[in-house]
């Protein structure tokens, strides 16, 4: 059983061009969280999805991020026209429909670098 | 709303020594706690979790934590460290304060296990 999965492992960008972010989460996992990490900051949620559904984008800056999780096919972080204070570990996470234990199965992040 | 506090950034301890990792928790209804370590440019994995029952909790690793309802604490303990455990340490309560499940994660501690 294969795990979260993210990709890419690693992304560069340059100010003003847009990063996606993409995440796969385990097997029968409908539920799916985005979180950021900066150095000194911790893990920071950013959003709760289930399928075709945003739950909770709370976390997410109003401009700029979007997120999705279509019926089809892995969630999307978008962040359109990065600039260098986006240079961060973004981490996905997942969660079966109903457990009764809540926690949350980690991917290995997408480290993002904008230059 | 829900939260944590880690109050070290970083604990030093010798091979072979006990090692605590600090963790006080505020939560409105019954505390759902965990634990996760991070090692580097990984993402995070789960420990261990307390949701009811017994106060000294077994996890992964030879891990426990020992959750104290009149202290709010959820120390993260290990009676002999090893240098493999040097890690990033995440404390996690469950947030369900909007009618759902998420996590709040602490700022993380540095464990730093020397030879």
């Amino acid at each position: 059983n294969a795990g979260v999965m993210q990709n890419p492992r690693h992304l560069v960008r340059r100010r003003g061009q847009e990063a996606r972010l993409r995440c796969s989460p385990m097997k029968g996992h409908s539920h799916v969280y985005w979180y950021r990490q900066l150095p000194e900051e911790g893990l920071k949620f950013m959003v709760y999805l289930q399928k075709e559904n945003i739950i909770d984008e709370s976390g997410m800056p109003k401009e700029r991020f979007s997120a999705e999780f279509p019926k089809e096919g892995p969630s999307i972080l978008r962040i359109q026209q990065v600039v260098r204070g986006d240079s961060a570990a973004y981490f996905c996470a997942s969660s079966p429909p109903s457990s009764a234990s809540y926690e949350q199965y980690f991917g290995p992040g997408t480290r993002l670098t904008v230059t | 709303a829900q939260s944590v506090a880690q109050p070290e950034d970083q604990v030093n301890v010798a091979e072979g020594n006990p090692l605590t990792v600090k963790c006080t928790y505020s939560v409105s209804g019954n505390p759902y706690l965990f634990w996760y370590v991070q090692y580097p440019n990984r993402g995070l994995q789960f420990l261990l979790k307390y949701i009811t029952g017994d106060n000294l909790v077994k996890g992964s690793y030879g891990f426990e934590a020992e959750f104290n309802k009149s202290q709010t604490s959820f120390h993260l303990k290990k009676p002999s460290a090893l240098v493999s455990d040097s890690a990033l340490y995440f404390c996690a309560v469950r947030d369900a304060s909007g009618g759902y499940s998420t996590l709040t994660f602490g700022k993380g501690t540095m464990l730093l296990v020397s030879p």
